[in-house]
């Protein structure tokens, strides 16, 4: 089945601090990732769409300049958290597209700002 | 209206019955649906995914879709205790990666107790 990872799992970080998160489909090609965020007892909230090659397209109300997505290959996507904050604690959750268009999830990064 | 509704739970059935999660979703020309299944603390996991009119089997699984009255289930027979977890309906209107974001219902939970 299609693998993606995450790195870190978990990070806790002070406040003013950035934060970069990696996500990798490991055995496939994958021309779109998405970025979630998820709050306890939430759903997810998509945060940005990212095309390799590409710049991210955010969803309304998401900062891009506070939230960086780099995309450089088709393998790789990157989310920084610019000078985070602790209201920006959440459950980071990557998902990249594989062929034909179904979604496979990352494992997430748990995100503390203290 | 919401993209996609769920009956929200929580769910609770004994071990061994049938539990039948349902979505219905708003824009009739949506083309991909699916199921995830996330516990709590993790990110989802797909478990199926429905393109045409009818049912589909994957062993414990079964989706069920009805587009003319835009309409998705997932029925779980013989249900386990290891099946409770909340279940995430998501819908993609369209196949192939220009029309690629998910949107999700909120999520069902269920519990299956021994």
């Amino acid at each position: 089945g299609a693998v993606v990872s995450q790195h870190p799992s978990w990070v806790i970080c002070k406040s003013g601090t950035s934060v970069k998160i990696e996500c990798r489909s490991l055995d496939f090609q994958a021309t779109t990732m998405f970025w979630y965020r998820q709050f306890p007892k939430q759903s997810l909230m998509l945060m940005a769409t990212s095309n390799e090659g590409s710049k991210a397209t955010y969803e309304q109300g998401v900062e891009k300049d506070k939230f960086l997505i780099n995309h450089a290959s088709l393998t790789l996507s990157t989310l920084t958290v610019t000078s985070a904050h602790p209201e920006d604690s959440s459950f980071y959750i990557c998902s990249a597209e594989q062929q034909g268009d179904e979604q496979y999830f990352g494992p997430g990064t748990r995100l503390t700002v203290t | 209206q919401k993209e996609v509704e769920q009956n929200s739970g929580p769910l609770s059935v004994p071990e061994g019955a049938i539990a039948s999660l349902n979505c219905t979703y708003s824009d009739r020309g949506s083309q991909s649906f699916f199921w995830y299944r996330q516990y709590s603390g993790k990110s989802p996991e797909l478990i199926m995914s429905i393109y045409s009119n009818g049912d589909k089997e994957d062993g414990r699984f079964t989706a069920q879709l009805n587009k003319a009255s835009q309409y998705v289930s997932l029925l779980i027979r013989d249900s386990q205790p290891s099946d409770s977890a909340t279940y995430l309906c998501a819908v993609n209107k369209g196949r192939g990666s220009t029309l690629g974001r998910l949107y999700f219902g909120r999520g069902t939970q269920l519990t299956v107790w021994p």
